[in-house]
């Protein structure tokens, strides 16, 4: 059965970044891009970007480039997010998703910053 | 950014009662394509969504008929007939047709 994986949650300090991981089993890792997605009380479901997951290509929502970077490793079928110069407005649910229709979701990560 | 307006905000349904869930788009949704990349779904407290409905009408794998999806252009909508204690949550609309893919803000569904 399709499985994503998602690492645990996160506390970190303004201005530091975290990564966050996204392991995939169950189906053909390759076979369909993997999306991220930023849940917030406030503003609700926020769509990051995704990567295609055989070339590495990635394609960011304006709003997150430059927050966000998507990465892959193949041969562990996992996929990255690392988030950068954090703020208090960062901390959120971040989530991990196949493709871009979002068929299967990770359980969520809990990103907390704060000093 | 394409908005996705959803209403109402929230629901009180009685257990094997009807109901339904608007959506609608700032644009239309039928990409070049000639698809139309609608899709609903559900969070249940304290999981993850999960996807119900992907274009606008189709099922996904292991849900029920008591779910269906409707619409077209810029107004959807989403019905769920004979309520069920585990249809209770938020509700989702999505659109995948314009970049970037965005999010409507939700309609929790309560038992009455």
């Amino acid at each position: 059965q399709v499985q994503l994986q998602q690492s645990g949650a996160e506390l970190a300090k303004p201005g530091s970044s975290v990564k966050i991981s996204c392991k995939a089993s169950g189906y053909t890792f390759t076979s369909y891009y993997i999306s991220w997605i930023k849940q917030t009380t406030g503003q609700g479901l926020e769509y990051i970007g995704y990567i295609n997951t055989g070339s590495g290509g990635t394609n960011y929502n304006e709003k997150f480039k430059g927050k966000a970077t998507l990465t892959v490793d193949k041969s562990s079928s996992t996929a990255f997010m690392q988030l950068s110069s954090l703020t208090p407005d960062d901390s959120a649910v971040y989530y991990c998703a196949r493709s871009r229709i979002l068929d299967y979701w990770g359980q969520g990560v809990m990103v907390t910053v704060s000093s | 950014d394409v908005v996705m307006t959803q209403t109402p905000v929230s629901l009180s349904v009685s257990l094997g009662g009807q109901t339904s869930i608007s959506c609608r788009s700032s644009q239309s949704l039928v990409h070049s394509d000639g698809n139309t990349y609608l899709y609903w779904y559900l969070q249940k407290p304290g999981q993850s969504p999960q996807l119900l409905i992907y274009k606008v009408s189709n099922r996904f794998s292991g849900v029920p008929d008591r779910f269906s999806g409707s619409g077209s252009g810029t107004d959807f909508t989403l019905k769920i007939s004979r309520v069920e204690p585990e249809d209770l949550g938020v509700y989702y609309c999505y659109q995948g047709t314009h970049y970037p893919n965005t999010f409507g803000a939700g309609t929790k569904l309560e038992l009455k």
